[in-house]
C-alpha cells in the first residue's frame, strides 16, 4: 500500500459525459501528480500541483482540468469524454520537489468510455 | 516525441538468463528512477540514481546512470519468473522542477 488513495477504482461512462477522479496523497505529501496510461501511449504526465498551486503541465487536454484543495487532496475533471479517453489514470504524491524525494503512485482509476 | 526512449519494448527470456534494459534521452536529467509495474497496479519505485556514473545494486538488479546523466540501464542477472513485469524508467528533466517523464516501458517475460 503506497498510501495514495484514488477513487473510483473503476468507472464506465458514455461519450460526452463528465467525470471526476479523486486522489488523496500520502499524509504530509505536498506534491500531487496526475498521469494517464493507455496501451499505445504509455504513462503520460498530465499535471502537477504543489501545495495547492499548479507547478507543471504536460500533455493535458483542454477538456481536462485539475485542482488541489487546501487539505491537499486533488481532483481531475474530465469532460466531453471521447472513446480515446479510456485509460488508467494514476495519481502520485511526493513529499517535496527535491531529487531524493520518492514519488508514490496510487492504484489508479480505470476509466472506460463507451 | 518521446523524451525517454526505452529499449527493448518487449523481452522474453528463459529463467537464469541475464538481460539489460536501456533508457536513453537527449535531455539531461537531475535524477532518474526505475519502476516496476504489475497489471492493474501503480508503478512501484525500484531505485533512484542522481549522480552521473552512479551504479546501484538491488540484489540481482544493477542500475547505472550515464556520466552525462542522459541515459541509464537496468541489468538483471540470472532472471527469475518473479521478475516478470513492466519495467519503466522515469526522469526529472534538469531545470523543469518536479515534472517526471516516463519511458514507454519494457515488458519482460521470464519463462521457466
Amino acid at each position: 500500500d503506497s498510501g495514495v488513495t484514488q477513487t473510483p477504482k473503476h468507472l464506465i461512462t458514455a461519450t460526452g459525459q463528465r467525470v471526476t477522479l479523486r486522489c488523496s496523497p500520502r499524509s504530509g505529501d505536498l506534491s500531487v501528480y496526475w498521469y494517464q496510461q493507455s496501451l499505445d501511449q504509455g504513462l503520460q504526465f498530465l499535471i502537477q500541483y504543489y501545495n495547492g498551486e499548479e507547478r507543471a503541465k504536460g500533455n493535458i487536454l483542454e477538456r481536462f482540468s485539475a485542482q488541489q484543495f487546501p487539505d491537499l487532496h486533488s481532483e481531475l475533471n474530465l469532460s466531453s469524454l471521447e472513446l480515446g479517453d479510456s485509460a488508467l489514470y494514476f495519481c502520485a504524491s511526493r513529499a517535496g520537489e527535491g531529487s531524493g524525494n520518492t514519488i508514490y503512485f496510487g492504484e489508479g482509476s480505470w476509466l472506460t468510455v463507451v | 516525441t518521446q523524451l525517454l526512449e526505452q529499449s527493448p519494448q518487449f523481452l522474453s527470456i528463459q529463467e537464469g538468463e541475464n538481460l539489460t534494459v536501456y533508457c536513453n534521452s537527449s535531455s539531461v536529467f537531475s535524477s532518474l528512477q526505475w519502476y516496476r509495474q504489475e497489471p492493474g497496479e501503480g508503478p512501484v519505485l525500484l531505485v533512484t540514481v542522481v549522480t552521473g556514473g552512479e551504479v546501484k545494486k538491488l540484489k540481482r538488479l544493477t542500475f547505472q546512470f550515464g556520466d552525462a546523466r542522459k541515459d541509464s540501464s537496468l541489468h538483471i542477472t540470472a532472471a527469475q519468473t518473479g521478475d516478470t513485469g513492466l519495467y519503466l524508467c522515469a526522469g526529472h528533466i534538469y531545470n523543469q522542477g518536479g515534472k517526471l517523464i516516463f519511458g514507454q516501458g519494457t515488458e519482460l517475460s521470464v519463462k521457466p
